[in-house]
């Protein structure tokens, strides 16, 4: 089953570094999803792309986030000039297109800034 | 704009005992609506979706959920809990432009 990959698992870094997650969606899915989860929250959308078009990004993202996704396969996220306030789980989920909208899930990147 | 309100934040049960989560959204255009489910260690599961005819649906598990469109609501049910049912639930609501919105989770504890 070669469902959402995330890459790394976990991160720790310290205050001002740059940081990039990886997600592999399900290979078959054109859509793909971030989402940013804190304790005791849902996840909130980040931004999703339909192949390599960056589609919609939500005012969560500030200009230190960017992401891509060049190739209508795998995307990167990545945070510049991490903030504390970034510390968060980060998710990516997968769709095919005309599937009703379900979104597949990958483990997540748990990010810790020092 | 969307949102999801969960009325539960964390629900404690007995084994047996019946569950019903509460879940509101708000938006005024056609919806679809999901639960999703998060074991202690594990990712997002999806565990039952609404989209169009019957507003009842069944999932895994034995879960099932009722949209009551007059309402706004998407509240998740099991008749007998388990032990194994410990986990966070999430209820989402998305349209077809994609994003998902969900609620702020549910924690529910089973007690063996």
């Amino acid at each position: 089953d070669t469902g959402v990959s995330q890459d790394p698992r976990h991160k720790i870094t310290k205050r001002g570094q740059n940081v990039t997650f990886r997600c592999d969606p399900i290979s078959e899915h054109n859509r793909l999803y971030w989402y940013r989860q804190t304790l005791g929250q849902g996840p909130e959308f980040l931004t999703y792309f339909q192949n390599e078009a960056q589609l919609e990004k939500s005012r969560l993202l500030s200009d230190r986030f960017s992401a891509e996704r060049p190739k209508g396969s795998f995307s990167t996220l990545e945070i510049q000039r991490t903030e504390q306030g970034d510390s968060a789980m980060y998710l990516c989920a997968s769709s095919r297109q005309g599937d009703q909208e379900t979104q597949y899930f990958g483990p997540g990147t748990r990010l810790l800034v020092l | 704009a969307q949102s999801v309100s969960q009325h539960n934040h964390h629900v404690i049960l007995s084994e047996a005992a019946s569950l019903e989560l509460g879940c509101n959204y708000s938006y005024g255009g056609t919806v679809n609506l999901f639960w999703y489910v998060q074991y202690p260690g594990q990712h997002l599961q999806l565990l039952l979706k609404y989209f169009s005819g019957d507003p009842l649906v069944k999932g895994i598990k034995g879960f099932e959920a009722e949209f009551i469109k007059s309402k706004f609501s998407f509240n998740l049910r099991k008749p007998s809990v388990q032990w194994s049912d410990t986990a966070e639930y999430f209820c989402a609501v998305n349209t077809n432009a994609g994003k998902s919105t969900f609620g702020d989770g549910t924690t529910l504890t089973v007690k063996p």
